[in-house]
């Protein structure tokens, strides 16, 4: 069965550095989406991105935030200048169809630690 | 705006009896619904979704959810329970509405253990 993969699955980083978070979607999927978990809360949407844009934000993307799709298989999400606060589960989905009934499959996620 | 609520962190089970995973939400509009499971060092796996027509939607490994619009929850159930549905299980909303965007909306997590 088909699954999204990330890399890597635990980034150390410090505060200040950029830090880029890998993702292969499901082949045949043509929407992505970033989540993320703080630790002990719950999992909050970042982003989707359709057709090379994005085709939606939450508050939490602010400009320290980009996400994009440099060949036909990665999508990345990218952090500028990483905060404490950026420590946290970072999830990868994609899904087939952008109709609200299709659901997301999510990748296993990567652990994001800045010290 | 839309929310979901899972009111209980933890929830112990004996191995054969029936699990319920308790879910409530909250939409502007109609809901499209949706439950996840979390095992260790996984990714969330999609168990099941209501989207229209039956209350009762059946999903993957055996669960089940009712969706009761009165109520406004779908809680997921299982009349079996064994030790490997030991996991973190979310449950997921999203609103019919447009505007509401395609964002999943997430609870908390309920943590099932299901003992021997």
């Amino acid at each position: 069965e088909p699954e999204v993969t990330q890399t890597p699955s635990h980034q150390v980083t410090q505060m200040g550095q950029e830090v880029i978070l890998r993702c292969v979607p499901i082949s045949n999927h043509l929407y992505f989406y970033w989540y993320r978990q703080i630790l002990g809360q719950k999992v909050e949407f970042l982003v989707s991105f359709y057709n090379n844009e994005i085709s939606e934000k939450s508050e939490i993307f602010d400009d320290q935030f980009s996400v994009e799709r440099p060949d036909g298989s990665n999508f990345t999400l990218k952090i500028r200048s990483t905060k404490l606060e950026d420590s946290a589960m970072y999830f990868c989905a994609s899904s087939q169809r952008d109709s609200r009934s299709y659901e997301q499959y999510f990748g296993p996620g990567t652990r994001l630690t800045v010290t | 705006a839309q929310s979901v609520a899972q009111p209980e962190d933890q929830v112990n089970v004996a191995e054969g009896n029936p699990l319920t995973v308790k879910c409530t939400y909250s939409v502007s509009g109609n809901p499209y619904l949706f439950w996840y499971v979390q095992y260790p060092n996984r990714g969330l796996q999609f168990l099941l979704k209501y989207i229209t027509g039956d209350n009762l939607v059946k999903g993957s490994y055996g669960f089940e959810a009712e969706f009761n619009k009165s109520q406004t929850s779908f809680h997921l159930k299982k009349p079996s329970a064994l030790v490997s549905d030991s996991a973190l299980y979310f449950c997921a909303v999203r609103d019919f509405d447009k505007a509401a965007g395609n964002k999943l909306t997430f609870g908390g997590g309920t943590r099932v253990l299901v003992k021997p």
